[in-house]
């Protein structure tokens, strides 16, 4: 069985506090994805990863930043966050010619 | 870009049979998937269509038409698991941007009721 895991379920972060949410998958997957997910807006895609040290901005990039040294392993930065960074966060990784992505559990990061 | 489309909320009844259907206008396609997604959980794969037609597994179907832009998920003898956010998501070619990157609906949130 795929397992992705991120390494917390709930977080609390104060403004402008640097944010490090950890993503680690252990099927050998080349792609990894961070999406955020928020109420009415959905699921969507902050950064993307085909391949270690490779990133490709999403459609929400701003405020964020990403890095993959190995790869199984892939994280979100947020480096000063801010109130409007509260949301669940979600990681994803898939095979290089694969369809599905499989998802990490969430974290629920609230920035007061 | 993309853009999908989907109703916000759908009700039915335990045994009956839904349909939550997605639209689509993108840039460039290469293949349309729905996930399922319980509430304070991970979204799971349902199912992954590229080619016109229906796509049947178990109690679940998803049908796409390219040409109208169109798909649905089909669920048969609902039962109370199945309540649930069905997402509708779309990948594009390559050229749109990244092969791997998929743009997801805002979700249906399906209550099944007794």
């Amino acid at each position: 069985d795929v397992k992705v895991t991120q390494s917390s379920r709930y977080l609390v972060k104060r403004t402008g506090e640097k944010v490090f949410l950890e993503c680690v998958q252990d099927m050998d997957h080349e792609n990894m994805f961070w999406y955020r997910q928020d109420p009415g807006l959905g699921l969507r895609l902050i950064y993307f990863s085909y391949d270690v040290k490779m990133k490709e901005k999403g459609d929400i990039p701003e405020g964020y930043s990403v890095s993959r040294e190995k790869k199984e392993r892939f994280s979100l930065i947020l480096e000063s966050a801010s109130t409007n960074q509260t949301s669940m966060y979600l990681c994803a990784s898939s095979s290089g010619g694969g369809h599905e992505q499989y998802f990490g559990p969430g974290t629920r990061l609230t920035v007061t | 870009g993309q853009n999908i489309d989907q109703p916000t909320e759908m009700t039915a009844t335990e045994g009956a049979i839904v349909q939550i259907n997605c639209t689509y206008q993108t840039s460039g396609f290469n293949g349309l998937f729905w996930y399922q997604q319980h509430a304070g959980e991970a979204p799971t794969f349902l199912s992954y269509n590229v080619l016109d037609g229906l796509e049947e597994k178990g109690r679940f179907s998803s049908f796409l038409s390219r040409s109208k832009g169109y798909s649905y998920l089909l669920l048969k003898e609902l039962q109370m698991k199945d309540s649930a956010s069905y997402l509708c998501a779309v990948r594009p070619f390559p050229s749109s941007g990244g092969y791997q990157k998929v743009t997801f609906g805002t979700g249906t949130k399906l209550q099944v009721i007794p």
